[in-house]
């Protein structure tokens, strides 16, 4: 059972505008959430994480946004750039376990 | 600095074979993870080092896995008897610390591609 859902395996917008990327979770011991993004041939790189204490957090034209009642998260980038065209991924993990939990990952392709 | 650094880059094998994969962590840090992507999937979490030691290998599918860290920093990932359904990337990461300090930054390899044959 996939405990982290991105339901979305693509994503297409245009440069400028705004991309947002959902995520599901089902595990209610989930403290921590990250997002990592992927470019083909490389490995994952961390991009923004939230604690479960905030229910936002931003990072230039990064903002990840929680919400604990329904189990969501998303990312959103404003503006989107062509460069931003990669795979995220959504991640959780558990207060004091420093494993990772993934999900399948949205591919983002922003076209100019 | 350098970061986490995986060889081989790829490794195409047949089935059946043995074959060792290698992660450099970043220096100094002591906690070294594997996690396995296969195709369509995000990665999965195999086995985490916590210096010497496999501190949590519940990800490691069967007994034909095995990992190593003998000195705290190099891990290798050994994989017996290869099968076909073991074709995946396999990513390794670092963090500083690991353990209860869940919220650090784990740092990622390019991974090691391996096809089975």
């Amino acid at each position: 059972d996939q405990q982290v859902k991105q339901n979305s395996p693509s994503l297409s917008v245009q440069e400028g505008r705004i991309s947002i990327l959902n995520c599901d979770y089902t595990n209610s011991m989930f403290d921590y959430f990250l997002w990592y993004k992927k470019y083909p041939a490389e490995g994952p790189t961390f991009l923004i994480s939230i604690s479960s204490i905030k229910d936002k957090n931003e990072d230039g034209r990064f903002t990840v946004f929680l919400n604990k009642s329904a189990k969501h998260l998303s990312l959103h980038i404003v503006p989107s750039q062509p460069g931003d065209s990669a795979v995220y991924f959504c991640a959780a993990s558990e207060r004091g376990y420093s494993t990772l939990t993934f999900g399948k990952g949205t591919m983002l392709l922003v076209s100019p | 600095g350098a970061g986490v650094s995986q060889t081989p880059s790829n490794k195409v094998t047949e089935k059946g074979k043995y074959v060792e994969l290698r992660c450099d962590p970043i220096s100094g840090h002591t906690a070294l993870y594997w996690y396995r992507q296969s195709l369509g999937q995000g990665p999965e979490f195999l086995i985490y080092f916590q210096g010497t030691g496999a501190a949590d290998d519940s990800g490691l599918p069967n007994d034909r896995f095995f990992a190593v860290r003998p000195e705290g920093s190099v891990s290798t990932l050994k994989i017996q008897r290869t099968e076909r359904g073991d074709s995946a990337v396999y990513l390794c990461a670092s963090s500083l610390i690991g353990g209860s300090n869940y919220q650090e930054t784990q740092y990622f390899g390019p991974g090691t591609r391996l096809l089975v044959l």
